[in-house]
This record gives structure tokens, sequence and C-alpha cells, in this order.
């Protein structure tokens, strides 16, 4: 099945800074790669996915990057703020139904 | 309010009592999954389901069992619990399984 790592585990920025996710996966016929962020107590929420038909998408302050011949991803926070202290998880598929998700980074913002 | 819904939200049970973990969405969601959460692991799927009377098992899911008699519940079942089965469970629903909704977590503790 899909193997999905996730880099660094911990994540420390200062605001205003940017901070920068890595993700790898195993399975070449990937095609779909969401990007979690939860919060302390809560559920995980999805924040942005990518599809491999597109190298890029950004939202706002965040952006993802697919590499498909390198088989990795990245999702990229620009300007920290504290609110985005949180943890973010990655996770590839190949048919949307059964997601394979990466450890988890634990990224705090500093103020 | 749109949302998914997991009761109990924390439980303590001891080796081998069947217990049963209720999911409910008001979203008219057909697709429908459970996770397990564990550090330095991610989220693990349990299992899945597309639609009504429609499941599947997902990266986990030895020592539990699911049903989906209606479209809006998807409880999750331990039949013979055991320790290792302790851990943080969410329950997720979605129009497309691209987007997975999250429910607020069951801490689960087996002793």
């Amino acid at each position: 099945g899909e193997n999905v790592e996730q880099h660094p585990s911990t994540l420390s920025v200062q605001e205003g800074d940017s901070a920068v996710i890595k993700c790898t996966y195993s399975d070449s016929a990937s095609n779909y790669f969401p990007w979690y962020k939860q919060e302390l107590g809560k559920g995980p929420q999805l924040i942005i996915d990518i599809r491999s038909n597109v190298g890029e998408k950004k939202d706002q302050r965040i952006a993802v990057t697919l590499n498909k011949t390198a088989k990795h991803f990245s999702l990229h926070i620009t300007e920290t703020q504290p609110e985005d202290s949180a943890v973010y998880f990655c996770a590839a598929t190949t048919n949307d139904y059964k997601l394979s998700f990466g450890a988890g980074t634990t990224v705090t913002v500093r103020a | 309010e749109a949302q998914v819904t997991q009761n109990p939200r924390y439980l303590i049970t001891v080796t081998g009592k069947k217990l049963t973990v209720t999911c409910s969405q008001n979203m008219n969601h057909e697709y429908m999954s459970w996770y397990r959460q564990d550090p330095g692991l991610g989220l693990r799927q349990i299992y899945y389901s597309m639609n009504v009377e429609v499941t599947d098992k997902g990266d986990v899911p030895e020592g539990y069992k699911v049903s989906r008699k209606e479209k809006r519940n998807f409880p999750l079942i331990l039949e013979s619990p055991s320790p290792n089965q302790t851990s943080l469970y969410f329950c997720a629903s979605s129009p497309t399984a691209a987007e997975q909704f999250f429910g607020p977590g069951t801490r689960l503790t087996v002793l």
C-alpha cells in the first residue's frame, strides 16, 4: 500500500517567517494530496489540496507544490501567525477513498 | 450547523468488554470513514463506507467492525477490546471522499 513520510516532525518558526513541511509518497499512482491542520483538542481540517495534474496551488498564505517525478509534495506557509500553530498532516491516495497520512508535523509559531 | 458528532468523547473500559463508538453526520454525505490517531503514526484508516450497506477495510481493520445501515450513521464496534486499541479515534464524512470533515474525536483507553 501507499507509504507517506513527513518531515520534520516538529518545526518552530518566528512569527512572520515562513514554514515548509515536506512529504514523500511511495505509490506513483497516487493522484490526490490533501493537507490537514489539527488544532489542539479538535479533529483535522482540510486546508488545501492538490491533484496530480497540477504542480502548484496557492490559497492566501498557504501553498502546496507537487513533484510527481520525485514523488514528493510540500506545504508552504508564509508570514506565519500564532494561529498557524497546530499539527499538520499530509496525505496521499490513488482513489480518494483510502487516504494514507503522514505522521504529522507540530508547528509552533514564536511571538 | 453542519457537523460530525461522535459519542462518547472519552471512554475508559476493560479488556474484552464490547463497546460501540457512534458517529453521525447531518450533511447527507455518502462517504464516511474511521481513523485512529497514535503518536508518531499519524492517522490510520480503519474502515470506510462509500454508501449505505457498502463498507471496506482501511489499513488497520483488525479488531474492529462497522455497519452502515443508514446514511447518517457509521458506528465503530470493538467486540473484544484490547490494550493496543487504546487510541484517539476520529470519524469523518465527505460528499466525495476528497474533502473529509472530521468529528471531534473519541479518546479510548482499554485497561
